[in-house]
């Protein structure tokens, strides 16, 4: 199995300040025929199902604010809150979906300072 | 939209079976563009991909529960269901369905979840 590892486990920003989520993966996760890494990032908050924010590395799924952006490759990700709200607070997860069986990181817990 | 619901017995004896159902509404789980997933996380914990359908009845399930996973569609219902036998107390965790965007995909929208206890 890929193992996803997330870093730091837990931080906390000021409102207004940026906050940066990493992800490692145990292997490679770009799939150069088509030049895609098989990665997502959720946001998860207390009680509510997981919800997709960004695929493919970079790509914000709709309706999610452009605060949140994605990058990366290979075997390093990186999730970007640029300017942390109030209402951001929450579990955040990423996830390969490279190959079979699809792994997820420990997750990053996210809190206002 | 799409919604999904889980539905089933919150609590499991062990060495029983946990069967959970998810009523897909908002598009057909026949639709050739999408498998059916389900999902558990532990209390506290990560997440941990169980299995999926697609709607040809083809599945695929985690190597780790495999003996132990079944997952089956019913096209005229629009569910697809899970069924974990000989469970122990390592089971309880909240079990989610979601839409599979594609047999090596991400997660793009899921149920709420129902937390499953397995104990006597």
């Amino acid at each position: 199995d890929i193992v996803m590892t997330q870093s730091p486990d837990s931080l906390a920003v000021s409102l207004g300040e940026r906050a940066t989520i990493n992800c490692k993966s145990s292997q490679n996760i770009l799939y150069r025929s088509n030049n895609k890494n098989f990665l997502a990032w959720y946001q998860q908050k207390p009680g509510q199902p997981p919800k997709l924010l960004i695929y493919w590395a970079s790509t914000r799924e709709s309706g999610v604010p452009d605060r949140f952006s994605g990058s990366g490759s290979g075997t390093d990700f990186t999730l970007t809150i640029s300017s942390l709200q109030a209402e951001d607070v929450a579990l955040y997860f990423c996830q390969q979906y490279y190959t079979t069986p699809r792994t997820f990181g420990q997750g990053t817990k996210v809190a206002i300072k | 939209q799409v919604q999904l619901h889980e539905s089933g017995p919150g609590l499991v004896k062990p060495s029983q079976t946990l069967s959970l159902t998810c009523t897909v509404s908002g598009v057909s789980i026949t639709s050739g563009h999408y498998y059916w997933s389900w999902i558990r996380q532990h209390p506290g914990k990560s997440l941990e991909w169980i299995g999926h359908i697609y709607y040809t009845g083809g599945t695929d399930y985690n190597p780790s529960l495999k003996s132990r996973v079944f997952i089956s569609g019913d096209a005229s219902k629009n569910q697809f269901s899970l069924k974990l036998t000989s469970v122990t107390a390592a089971d309880t965790a909240v079990y989610y369905c979601a839409r599979d965007y594609g047999r090596l995909g991400y997660f793009d929208d899921w149920g709420q979840g129902t937390l499953v206890t397995v104990s006597s």
